[in-house]
């Protein structure tokens, strides 16, 4: 009974480098969240998406991020031509459908994106 | 919009000492709140949460009241251990028409000394 899980742990990417993280929801989730957590600040909110479809990517920076949940396979949150500002701890959350929220989300453990 | 405000860390204590992290919420509409839990290195865990008014929510000695009349939702530990040291986040989650996303405060540093 897996939890969410986050892969890769770290990652470590040149300016101007692609970098894809990856987040599997607990079994049986078809809600994902993606956070940021900037150095010595609080989680912000990034895009909000359900299978094969996005529902609020109202934290998203407009430019060089997306995101995705296919129908099949993990949700993928992609930075394109990366800088040094986007080096940030990358946490996934599910939850089991939106009516639910008394349970809160399961976090993964996060990616830390590392830009050099 | 929705937010969260948690009085500012790092907060430091001795073993054994009463811990109180105030946190305060705006919301248009009936929020449920959550308090979560970061250790070093680590992901966020849920440490407690409540639903509607005078709800109390506790676990692990941990306890918080959701105050509506005040807006206010703290965090509240009769004696800490060294093993509680960590990041607290108050969060609240307000459902609309496109879900619900869960808004976090600023998070706020727990260090308990031995």
């Amino acid at each position: 009974n897996a939890g969410v899980m986050q892969n890769p742990r770290h990652l470590v990417r040149r300016r101007g480098q692609e970098a894809r993280l990856r987040c599997s929801p607990m079994k049986g989730h078809s809600h994902v969240y993606w956070y940021r957590q900037l150095p010595e600040e609080g989680l912000k909110f990034m895009v909000y998406l359900q299978k094969e479809n996005i529902i609020d990517e109202s934290g998203m920076p407009k430019e060089r991020f997306s995101a995705e949940f296919p129908k099949e396979g993990p949700s993928i949150l992609r930075i394109q031509q990366v800088v040094r500002g986007d080096s940030a701890a990358y946490f996934c959350a599910s939850s089991l459908r939106e009516g639910r929220v008394d349970y809160g989300y399961t976090f993964g453990s996060g990616t830390r994106l590392t830009v050099v | 919009g929705d937010s969260v405000t948690q009085m500012e860390g790092p907060v430091t204590l001795s073993e054994e000492a009463f811990l109180t992290i105030n946190c305060t919420y705006t919301a248009t509409g009936y929020p449920s709140l959550f308090w979560y839990v970061q250790y070093p290195g680590e992901g966020l865990q849920l440490l407690l949460k409540a639903t509607k008014a005078d709800d109390k929510g506790s676990n692990k000695g941990f306890e918080a009241t959701y105050r509506k009349e005040t807006t206010s939702f703290h965090l509240e530990k009769g004696s800490v251990q060294v093993s509680d040291s960590a990041v607290y986040f108050c969060a609240l989650i307000v459902l609309r028409n496109q879900g619900g996303k869960l808004i976090f405060g600023q998070g706020t540093e727990l260090s308990v000394k031995p």
